[in-house]
């Protein structure tokens, strides 16, 4: 009963490297979305997906870019990292818009940038 | 100023208390709202829609107020176990959702 698994679940970058991060579901879902958290910021949208082949800014989308080439992946790439981005990345899907209020969330990938 | 505000606590309470969180938030042309629960170093998970009646699902209700930009959590015989950070979320543009900071709650015996 995998759900939402994202990889790796912890990484430490210099500043100036690059990583990508993988989400993959295996529920079926078209919405797929990448979130970071800070401490006492929230969660705040980085990029999503509506389908397979199309991705959209969300609310702090500079530095990342994203791919969903298929449709139970969403892929979230760091081309050089800054100590900013040290933060806890969350991928979460959902079947139809956040609407109705549902997104399963992976367990989180810690990455610390020094 | 934060499209969603909640008081970051922490609420620190006794087992069998009644607390209540509250939450604003500024887009009066939000539609959806919803409470998402977050235990420590764990992803975040639905603990509840709000709808505009009021809705309550055992020991939890929560309310909206749409006239304020107000949504509440009332958590009744608090257990151990809801110790958690709760996430007031709200939607925005129709298929995004925007997360409050979240209040901490620590529920001691």
């Amino acid at each position: 009963n995998a759900g939402v698994t994202q990889t790796p679940k912890f990484r430490v970058l210099k500043t100036g490297q690059s990583m990508t991060l993988l989400c993959a579901q295996d529920m079926n879902h078209e919405y797929m979305y990448w979130y970071r958290q800070d401490p006492g910021m929230g969660l705040r949208l980085i990029h999503y997906s509506v389908g397979e082949g199309t991705t959209a800014k969300g609310e702090v989308p500079d530095g990342y870019n994203v791919s969903r080439l298929k449709k139970q992946n969403f892929l979230l790439g760091l081309e050089s990292a800054a100590p900013s981005q040290t933060s806890v990345y969350f991928c979460a899907s959902s079947p139809l818009t956040g609407v109705t209020g549902e997104l399963f969330f992976g367990e989180g990938s810690r990455l610390t940038v020094l | 100023r934060k499209e969603v505000e909640q008081d970051p606590g922490p609420f620190n309470v006794p087992e069998g208390a009644t607390v209540a969180f509250n939450c604003t938030y500024s887009n009066s042309a939000s539609q959806s709202f919803f409470w998402y629960r977050q235990d420590c170093r764990k992803e975040p998970k639905l603990l509840m829609s709000v709808y505009s009646s009021g809705n309550e699902d055992g020991r939890f209700t929560a309310q909206l107020n749409r006239a304020s930009q107000y949504i509440s959590l009332l958590i009744r015989d608090s257990k151990l176990s809801d110790s958690a950070t709760y996430l007031c979320v709200v939607n925005k543009d129709g298929n995004k959702l925007v997360f409050g900071a979240g209040t901490i709650l620590r529920v001691k015996s």
